[in-house]
């Protein structure tokens, strides 16, 4: 069946350090890809999106592009602040079974000033 | 705006109790969606509806059932409730068909249920 893979975390950076979420997926057909975050006490929300190959998502000065070649849809951000802090989920919305989401099991980032 | 709403925030039960857990969307989605959140696992699907009165079984429903009875609410509800069944609970909606593939899910803030 569909899956994704995320990086261990928790993940801990120092403000303005560059960040990188990897994510990988196996999935039939050509899925949609999404990162959605949430902050403490919260739901989860859309951060971004890609739905073909070589898309990039970009939001909030975070961006992945969707790389069929290494099934892969990686989260970057090139200066984090303290604000990031949040826990990540890589997910797919499989072309198949009502279009449900199969996510990651999450990565807690946590941005040190 | 988009607005998932979860009757609870925090909700505190007892071992064999029979739990409802309500959610309500505003947006006219077709799809509904019940997950739980444990650490290290992420999200797991236990139900969907993909329309009033309809519903599927996702990757853990044992011990859990849903209702849909109008379009704008779907229910879980714990028929026992047991110790394991301890965790964060999050309901989202989406459109369903077509395009509907490309768009995002829209998540309520969660239940935090405890079992004792």
């Amino acid at each position: 069946g569909d899956s994704v893979t995320q990086m261990e975390g928790p993940v801990t950076l120092s403000e303005e350090a560059f960040l990188t979420i990897n994510c990988t997926y196996t999935a039939t057909g050509y899925p949609s890809l999404f990162w959605y975050v949430q902050y403490p006490g919260e739901g989860l929300q859309l951060l971004l999106k890609a739905t073909k190959a070589d898309d990039k998502g970009s939001n909030k000065g975070f961006e992945a592009t969707y790389r069929k070649e290494t099934t892969s849809f990686h989260l970057e951000k090139g200066s984090v602040q303290v604000s990031d802090s949040a826990v990540y989920f890589c997910a797919l919305r499989s072309i198949q079974g009502a279009q449900k989401l199969v996510f990651g099991q999450g990565t807690r980032l946590t941005i040190n000033p | 705006d988009v607005k998932v709403t979860q009757s609870s925030r925090y909700l505190v039960k007892r071992t064999g109790e029979k739990v409802f857990l309500e959610c309500v969307q505003d947006m006219d989605h077709e799809n509904m969606f019940w997950y739980r959140q444990d650490p290290g696992l992420g999200l797991r699907l236990i139900y969907f509806s993909y329309d009033v009165k309809m519903k599927e079984k996702g990757d853990i429903p044992e011990g859990y059932s849903v209702s849909r009875e109008k379009k704008e609410r779907f229910s879980l509800i714990l028929e026992s409730a047991s110790t394991n069944q301890t965790s964060m609970y999050l309901c989202a909606s989406g459109v369903s068909g077509g395009t509907g593939g490309n768009q995002p899910q829209h998540f309520g803030d969660g239940t935090r249920l405890s079992i004792l």
